[in-house]
């Protein structure tokens, strides 16, 4: 049965640092792994998807890269920001087209 | 382009109540997936539609259930509400089933007395 589990669970740093957020999976046999980030009340915003056959992916200050074998993704977050402060969540999409997710990280970035 | 619309967005039931929830997704999309967010279990899926057939059924007993329409606007129901079934539902929705990028809703939240 795939488990994903994100470290930490929370984590405070002040504006302007660089951060990795990490994401690891119990089995391999995955089709993608997303990231998103969801704001307190609020739905979840896709970020970053990596098909099983990539290994990273970028978007402006965010970089996600994805070790299949090791079972491991993580979430490279550059220069942040107090608007960065939210839960970001991994999900794996495992054999079963199912989507498996992660309980998240409580990101909160000190001005 | 309007985003994945979700009604209502706050609910109060009662336990032995029955909801719908109502999913439109984005103009285009064709495939809609649910999940429940609750503090105690996360996000778990809960199932997904295409074309009006449900594709993939997550563990769920069956007095959660869900349907498609010809526009690809979903619904899901849950009958009988216990009280473990108060939670964050979310809806997304995609072009296609397999795995490309979701696109959530901002939920509908439920809670049952």
């Amino acid at each position: 049965k795939q488990e994903v589990t994100q470290i930490p669970a929370a984590l405070s740093v002040p504006e302007g640092e660089n951060l990795v957020l990490n994401c690891s999976f119990t089995d391999s046999a995955i089709y993608n792994l997303q990231w998103f980030r969801q704001d307190p009340g609020k739905g979840l915003t896709s970020l970053l998807l990596i098909q099983s056959s990539q290994r990273e992916q970028t978007s402006g200050r965010l970089n996600a890269s994805l070790d299949k074998s090791s079972g491991r993704s993580t979430l490279y977050i550059a220069a942040s920001q107090p608007g960065d402060s939210a839960t970001y969540l991994c999900a794996v999409l495992d054999s079963n087209y199912q989507l498996i997710w992660g309980a998240g990280t409580k990101l909160i970035i000190k001005p | 382009k309007a985003g994945v619309t979700q009604t209502p967005r706050y609910l109060i039931k009662t336990r032995g109540q029955q909801v719908t929830l109502s999913c439109s997704p984005i103009s285009g999309h064709r495939s809609v997936s649910w999940y429940q967010q609750t503090p105690g279990q996360g996000l778990q899926f809960l199932f997904e539609y295409f074309s009006e057939t449900q594709r993939n059924k997550g563990n769920f007993p069956g007095r959660f259930s869900g349907r498609q329409f010809s526009n690809s606007r979903s619904e899901m129901n849950v009958s009988t509400l216990e009280l473990g079934d108060s939670a964050l539902y979310l809806c997304a929705s995609s072009l296609d089933p397999g795995g490309g990028e979701l696109f959530f809703g901002e939920g509908s939240r439920l809670t049952v007395l």
